[in-house]
């Protein structure tokens, strides 16, 4: 298994302004993965963290929104960039190195 | 288009019976099915899964049966406890490779209740 940690837990931020998660893997991962969670909604992948390349994007999300790092096997970073109050979620990232993927605490954003 | 689904949003059951929550698939193209309990401010975390080439798979009080035919999957917990009252999702992957590797795709969740 995978212990993950993401730092902000929570924040409030005012419109148009932009907020990088941290997410950090206690052991090499060959997977990380964002994902979003709207109040009362399901999870939603956002994007698959690539190590050392770009990373893959899913239908409805584009980098200018929401960028993301991978500069190793136990880090990624995500960007919520020039927010809107529809931004307002839970973004959760993932990891693993076979088939289950196991889930940070989430990061709970509330755009203003 | 919702590729897995989880038709009961809630389920309420007694301590000590059993709790069956259930969640249908579309895409034939899954082949490794999870599900995770969450609790309010906590991430999903990890419960117990099944492979495609499987029918059965049992941890402890938790047992996840798969019928490839119905694309219907089931989640037993038995016996229940006030404990295991969360959200629970089912959860799907496609490892055959091409751009779905490794992805998951969620059902809705159903909330379980265990009344002590």
């Amino acid at each position: 298994s995978a212990v993950i940690s993401q730092k902000p837990s929570r924040d409030i931020c005012q419109r148009g302004t932009s907020l990088t998660i941290q997410c950090q893997v206690d052991s090499q991962v060959t997977m990380m993965f964002w994902y979003r969670q709207q109040p009362g909604q399901s999870l939603t992948l956002i994007a698959t963290a690539n190590q050392g390349s770009e990373a893959t994007y899913e239908s409805g999300f584009v980098i200018d929104k929401f960028p993301i790092s991978r500069p190793n096997l136990t880090f990624s970073t995500l960007t919520v960039s020039n927010m809107s109050p529809e931004d307002s979620s839970i973004y959760l990232c993932s990891g693993g190195g076979g088939e289950t993927q196991y889930f940070g605490p989430g990061t709970r954003l509330l755009v203003l | 288009d919702q590729q897995v689904k989880q038709n009961s949003p809630s389920l309420s059951v007694q301590e000590g019976r059993i709790s069956i929550l259930n969640c249908d698939y579309t895409n034939s193209m899954f082949d490794y099915f999870l599900w995770y309990k969450k609790y309010p401010a906590e991430g999903p975390t990890f419960l117990i899964s099944i492979s495609s080439i499987k029918d059965k798979n049992e941890d402890g009080r938790f047992t996840v049966f798969l019928n490839k035919s119905a694309k219907h999957l089931s989640l037993h917990i038995v016996p229940s406890q006030p404990g295991d009252s969360a959200v629970y999702f089912c959860a799907a992957s496609a490892w055959g490779g091409g751009t779905s590797y490794g992805k998951l795709t969620f059902g809705q969740g159903t909330i379980l209740t265990v009344h002590p």
